[in-house]
């Protein structure tokens, strides 16, 4: 089947480290993304990791993939105002051609 | 290098009026998708198109249609439109060198409102 589950919404203060969560169901999909999402804006991939990969390190981001039980995971570090946006998880669908399957996204709020 | 480029970025539509939505995709890109995002259904996949051939279509009415040209721009079309076609198209733009992609890059998206 197709889907991706997210949490709703998650609140961090200002430097602390924040992290979003995701499960998918197609155990064949290839690739695994998070996009940011700000008010008005389009998707901003901030990442992706390869299903044959457990982690991805980017700057302050972390991507955690537990293939077993198909779960994804977003670690921001030291997170700032600037990040307060929707984050959402998708995967690849496997039947190819590109097709996102997305998640409904995670609202991250930022506080002082 | 240009991002992928929709125009316009806004538009207001009566009922049972048609709108076409553009597309430019990254120079070189010739694989492009196109979502609708709402805030009841989330993102939705509505076609990909590449080299110019529709390859994948989603669970979408046919009222919705696009069409991708020789230079890999594309735009999607919405016939005898509906309050609830009201969302953000977005569109989407891969490099697509093997069978899957590992990168798709999303425009500003055409904000539709119907009324």
């Amino acid at each position: 089947g197709e889907d991706v589950e997210q949490s709703l919404f998650l609140s961090v203060r200002e430097g602390d480290s924040s992290v979003i969560n995701c499960t998918y169901t197609d155990s064949s999909s290839t690739y695994l993304y998070w996009y940011k999402q700000e008010p008005g804006a389009g998707l901003q991939l901030l990442t992706y990791i390869f299903s044959n990969m457990d982690m991805k390190q980017d700057q302050r981001l972390t991507v955690l993939l537990n293939k077993k039980d198909k779960h994804l995971s977003l670690r921001i570090a030291d997170t700032q105002t600037g990040d307060s946006a929707i984050y959402f998880c998708a995967e690849m669908f496997s039947g190819g051609y590109n097709k996102l399957i997305f998640g409904a996204g995670t609202r991250l709020a930022v506080h002082p | 290098k240009a991002g992928v480029t929709q125009t316009p970025r806004y538009l207001i539509k009566t009922r049972g009026q048609q709108v076409t939505l553009s597309c430019s995709p990254i120079s070189g890109h010739r694989s492009v998708s196109w979502y609708q995002q709402t805030p009841g259904q989330g993102l939705q996949f509505l076609f990909e198109y590449f080299s110019e051939t529709q390859r994948n279509k989603g669970n979408f009415p046919g009222r919705f249609s696009g069409r991708q040209f020789s230079n890999s721009r594309s735009e999607m079309n919405v016939s005898t439109l509906e309050l609830g076609d009201s969302a953000l198209y977005l569109c989407a733009s891969s490099p697509r060198t093997g069978a899957v992609t590992t990168e798709a890059f999303f425009g500003q998206g055409t904000r539709l409102t119907v009324v």
